[in-house]
């Protein structure tokens, strides 16, 4: 079942604002993932994370790995019309390869 | 270019009529996977393959088979669909490499289906 708790569930923000999203876990995670999904496509991989205390940048985005490895964040500063989507975390335990994604927050941004 | 292409995109069919949907990568990835999307729930991982005749359950296994034969192919199978089958299916892939992880980079644009 879900084991990845995804906060918040939406967000209606204005243009400009930054966003913070964030994901925990009661278990462990080795790899922690960020995606963005638009209406009818797939997901698409933003950022990813290997190492506990990472904090990894890809343009307005920023996510780091939380030092307890049981949870992770994402930033987006600056938010533009663009970004409206749904995002998505995903975690990977140690010793595994199974993937357990997060039940997503929706994000709309009004100009 | 570089996909992960999924036939077919939309798919309505009757209760117990086995079905394949196809998944395709051109870009020699080892990794695949299959996920299933439902409202509220994210993505939940059907099976996923590490390299050729190597595939192993993810968290929802059941009522569905897969079959990874070659490299480039990783179709699911369900053998007798049922109307809690209808969601939207995503493939994906990865490179087994340190930079991916085996972890999914690229999803495929998905397979709306519908069981009646």
């Amino acid at each position: 079942g879900q084991q990845l708790n995804q906060s918040p569930q939406s967000m209606f923000i204005q243009e400009g604002e930054d966003v913070s999203m964030n994901c925990t876990s009661s278990s462990i995670f080795n790899t922690w993932l960020w995606y963005k999904q638009d209406p009818g496509e797939g997901p698409v991989l933003l950022i990813a994370l290997y190492k506990a205390g990472e904090l990894t940048s890809n343009g307005r985005l920023t996510a780091q790995f939380g030092i307890t490895r049981k949870d992770s964040f994402l930033n987006i500063s600056a938010s533009i019309p663009s970004d409206v989507g749904i995002y998505f975390c995903a975690g990977r335990r140690t010793g595994g390869f199974k993937t357990i994604f997060g039940a997503g927050t929706r994000l709309f941004v009004k100009a | 270019e570089a996909q992960v292409t999924q036939n077919p995109r939309y798919l309505i069919t009757v209760t117990g009529k086995k079905l394949t949907v196809t998944c395709s990568q051109n870009m020699n990835h080892e990794y695949m996977s299959w996920y299933r999307q439902d409202p509220g729930l994210g993505l939940r991982q059907i099976y996923y393959s590490m390299n050729v005749e190597v595939t192993d359950k993810g968290d929802v296994p059941e009522g569905y088979k897969v079959s990874r034969k070659e490299k480039r192919n990783f179709p699911l199978i369900l053998e007798s669909p049922s109307p809690n089958q209808t969601s939207l299916y995503f493939c994906a892939s990865s490179p087994a490499d340190l930079a991916f992880g085996n972890t999914e980079a690229f999803f495929g644009q998905g397979t709306r289906l519908t069981v009646v």
